[in-house]
Order: structure tokens, then sequence, then C-alpha cells
């Protein structure tokens, strides 16, 4: 049973224009999320993180969302760039969900000149 | 250097055969991963590392024996695989092994194909 699920393997979006990757998940002690990119040929590489007592991170062109209530979290891009393109996973953690972290199955981001 | 280095990156081998990969870091981690990626599955946790101590091992077949011999090194020994072992196996290093707000570093992978 996947704790953490990204629902969408792929997604595409014309250069410019707004990247909503979304993740959902079912353990209520996870109370600490990240999101990894990762290009063909290479590991994933830490994106962007956020605190369950948060419900907004922002990095630049990066902003994860956090719904604690309804279980879900999401990563927007804006503006997308062709560069972005890459394999985006979802991760979990939590004190009291083993520390370890769960990561969903990734969704492919595709983003066209 | 890059932080965490694999090798091999691509490795073919027969159900057979034993093979073994590698991974070092160069971070000055304490902690040391092997994850599994197969196609379309999330990764999987397969061997936690902390200080060369095993804490952590999920029900992974005995045909996948991990190795640390100190905090920079991490082996992955293969024998008798099957077809479906065939996946993305990922090394990753933390600063400690409670990972509630830290993060991973990965390596580049091992590309396995056991036929």
């Amino acid at each position: 049973d996947q704790q953490v699920k990204q629902n969408s393997p792929s997604l595409s979006v014309q250069e410019g224009r707004i990247s909503i990757l979304n993740c959902d998940y079912t353990n209520s002690m996870f109370d600490y999320f990240l999101w990894y990119k990762k290009y063909p040929a290479e590991g994933p590489t830490f994106l962007i993180s956020i605190s369950s007592i948060k419900d907004k991170n922002e990095d630049g062109r990066f902003t994860v969302f956090l719904n604690k209530s309804a279980k879900h979290l999401s990563l927007h891009i804006v503006p997308s760039q062709p560069g972005d393109s890459a394999v985006y996973f979802c991760a979990a953690s939590g004190v009291n969900a083993g520390n370890m972290l769960t990561f969903g199955g990734g969704t492919r981001l595709m983003v066209k000149p | 250097e890059t932080g965490v280095t694999q090798t091999p990156r691509h490795l073919v081998m027969g159900m057979t055969n034993k093979k073994s990969l590698k991974c070092e870091q160069h971070l000055g981690h304490n902690a040391m991963y092997w994850y599994k990626q197969s196609a379309k599955k999330p990764l999987e946790l397969m061997f936690v590392y902390s200080l060369e101590e095993r804490v952590e091992n999920n029900s992974v077949p005995s045909r996948f024996s991990p190795e640390c011999p100190n905090s920079s090194h991490l082996f992955l020994h293969l024998h008798t695989l099957q077809p479906e072992d065939s996946a993305l196996y990922l090394c990753a290093s933390s600063q400690e092994v409670l990972l509630v707000t830290g993060e991973l570093f990965f390596g580049e992978g091992s590309r396995l194909t056991v036929l």
C-alpha cells in the first residue's frame, strides 16, 4: 500500500506557463515533505521542502503548498522552463512515521519550448 | 569530485553471476542508503547504515547483501539474482540517519540488467 502517491505519471506544459505537480499521502504521522528532481542518467536532487507547521514554502520559481486536512501537497513552477523537464518525486517523513523518507512514484514533467 | 559516486554505472549479469555495486560519498556524512527504482514504481528503500552499522532492512531478499566497511563506502553484493531484480540502484547519503528535516544526496545510480 503506497503511503505517498503521485497520480499523474506525466505532465506536459508550455514554456512560460505554470506547472503544477500533485502529491497525496495517507499517513497522518508524516510531518515533513520534500520534492526531488531527477534528470535522466542522474540521481535525484533535492529541490524544496516544507514542514507541516507551514502551508506554503517558496524558493524562486518553485513553491510548495501543503493542505494537511486533505493530505495533499503540490509543487508549482512558475514560469516553467525547458530545463525543468525531469521526473519529480514527492517524499514524506515524520518522527512518528519511522523517520525514513517515503517516496511517491514520480511525475515526468515535459516543458515544451 | 561529485558528492556521491556509484560504480559501475551499468551492469549486465546472468542469474548465476556474483557481482557488486560500489558507492562512495565525499560529503562527510554519517548515514548511507541503498534504494531501488523499478519502472513505474516509487523509490524503494533497501538498506540503511549509520556509522557503518545497519539500522534498517526493509525485508530485502538475501540475494542482496550490503556491506559498509566505513562511513564513506557502501557496497551491494549481488548473487543469483532474478530478472525482476533489473532496476536502477541508487545510493544516497545524509548527515544523520534521522531524516525528519534532512535531505538525501543521491549518486547517479547503477543500472542493473539481469538476463
